[in-house]
């Protein structure tokens, strides 16, 4: 089983705040790194998909960052808002994608 | 609309009545997975299945059961359900591209 590690478990942040997750994992036989937003009841929504070491990719205000060396990537969120609180999701792919516990976000105004 | 499909949303059973949760995909992906939600666990990969009549065990596959007869469809079995299966249930699937994969709505599952 693969180990798909998330920091910080959970996150209480004010509207304005900007913030940032770590997800780490194994840095051999990568393929591709994905992170999600899972805001419940709903199901995960893919965010990025993240395959090249030193990749940036951003949507509005949420960006992540990746580093297959050292076997770690970062999401940002930029200027947090209520509607932002979700759970993030981070997964390795290898022939099969493993998930992180996640991140879960909370925004207050 | 490009989308994954999963019935029911919502099931109570008894311990040992065999069930079907079915998963149904419309957009040709080949890549078709269920994993199971459980609060502190995250999200834990059950089966999956690289495209017709090829599947393989996941992390936890201990207990189900699954097919796939058609790229389509990828219904996940429980012969003989249990209280520990009690779960939040997510069947997904994908392509190899630059998408991430394609979740249904979920089953929550309650065996009593």
């Amino acid at each position: 089983i693969l180990n798909v590690e998330q920091s910080p478990q959970s996150l209480h942040v004010q509207e304005g705040d900007s913030t940032n997750f770590t997800c780490s994992f194994p840095s051999s036989n990568f393929y591709a790194l994905h992170w999600y937003r899972w805001e419940t009841p709903k199901s995960p929504e893919a965010l990025f998909v993240m395959t090249l070491n030193g990749d940036e990719k951003k949507k509005g205000r949420i960006s992540a960052t990746l580093n297959t060396k050292e076997g770690y990537s970062y999401l940002y969120i930029k200027g947090s808002q209520p509607e932002d609180s979700a759970t993030y999701l981070c997964a390795f792919l290898v022939s099969t994608l493993t998930f992180g516990k996640g991140t879960m976000l909370l925004v207050s105004p | 609309e490009a989308q994954v499909t999963q019935n029911p949303r919502y099931l109570i059973t008894v311990t040992g009545k065999k069930l079907t949760v079915t998963c149904s995909q419309n957009m040709n992906h080949e890549y078709m997975s269920w994993y199971r939600q459980d609060p502190g666990l995250g999200l834990r990969q059950i089966y999956y299945s690289m495209n017709v009549e090829v599947t393989d065990k996941g992390d936890v596959p201990e207990g189900y059961k699954v097919s796939r007869k058609e790229k389509r469809n990828f219904p996940l079995i429980l012969e003989s359900p249990s209280p520990n299966q009690t779960s939040l249930y997510f069947c997904a699937s994908w392509t190899a591209s630059t998408s991430g994969y394609t979740f249904g709505s979920g089953t929550r599952l309650t065996v009593v």
